[in-house]
């Protein structure tokens, strides 16, 4: 089975440019995370989904920063414009949601993104 | 503070060794816990989860809970240099999302 799948793996891009990463759950996975990891502030939760319904935004940074999900098998993040201070790796995690499963979330290989 | 709190490390053990790796957690309500493996450069990998208190045991790993204390440990017997990794506590709560410590970065030295 494929696992979560991110795209781009790489994004470098100049400041004040829109940069949206892309994330395929799990076949199955109806929970969807969105998360950022830097060394100064370690994995951080920025956004997750139920039934491609947003739960819980509270991590996202500011209003630069959206998420959608149209559909179970594909969610987007987007910042607009970005900075160079959202450089950090940004990873997307699924887990099913389903009474009786665990909570273990399975991660994307993350997309890095350099902002200049 | 915190909610979820690891030794940041930098943790040095050699070959063979017993590596003991610690973490708290403050939501006395949190039902599930995980440690999870990270490699410079990838993604975070589990590598153990328990739910109740005591021991469990995979293979070279294993885990321990004491709910009363809040806290979690991960044990790896006979470390080897492919160990050498960041380990990531990670703590469940009532909504079931994942709160991640800062991480602790293990070197296992050949």
């Amino acid at each position: 089975d494929a696992g979560v799948i991110q795209s781009p793996r790489h994004e470098v891009t100049e400041m004040g440019q829109e940069v949206t990463l892309r994330c395929k759950p799990i076949s199955g996975h109806n929970s969807l995370f969105w998360y950022r990891q830097t060394m100064m502030r370690g994995l951080e939760l920025l956004i997750y989904f139920n039934n491609n319904v947003p739960i819980d935004d509270s991590g996202m940074p500011e209003d630069r920063f959206s998420a959608k999900m149209p559909n179970a098998s594909f969610s987007t993040l987007k910042i607009q414009p970005s900075e160079p201070r959202d450089s950090a790796v940004y990873f997307c995690a699924s887990r099913p949601l389903e009474r009786g499963s665990t909570d273990t979330q399975y991660f994307g290989p993350g997309t890095r993104l350099t902002v200049l | 503070q915190k909610e979820v709190e690891q030794n940041s490390g930098p943790l040095s053990v050699p070959e063979g060794a017993i590596a003991s790796l610690n973490c708290t957690y403050s939501d006395r309500g949190s039902q599930s816990f995980f440690w999870y493996r990270q490699y410079s450069g990838k993604s975070p990998e589990l590598i153990m989860s328990i739910y109740s208190n005591g021991d469990k045991e995979d293979g070279r790993f294993t885990a321990q809970l004491n709910k009363a204390s809040q806290y979690v440990s991960l044990l790896i017997r006979d470390s080897q240099p492919s160990d050498s990794a960041t380990y990531l506590c990670a703590v469940s709560g009532s909504a079931r999302q994942l709160t991640f410590g800062s991480g602790t970065q293990l070197t296992v030295l050949p």
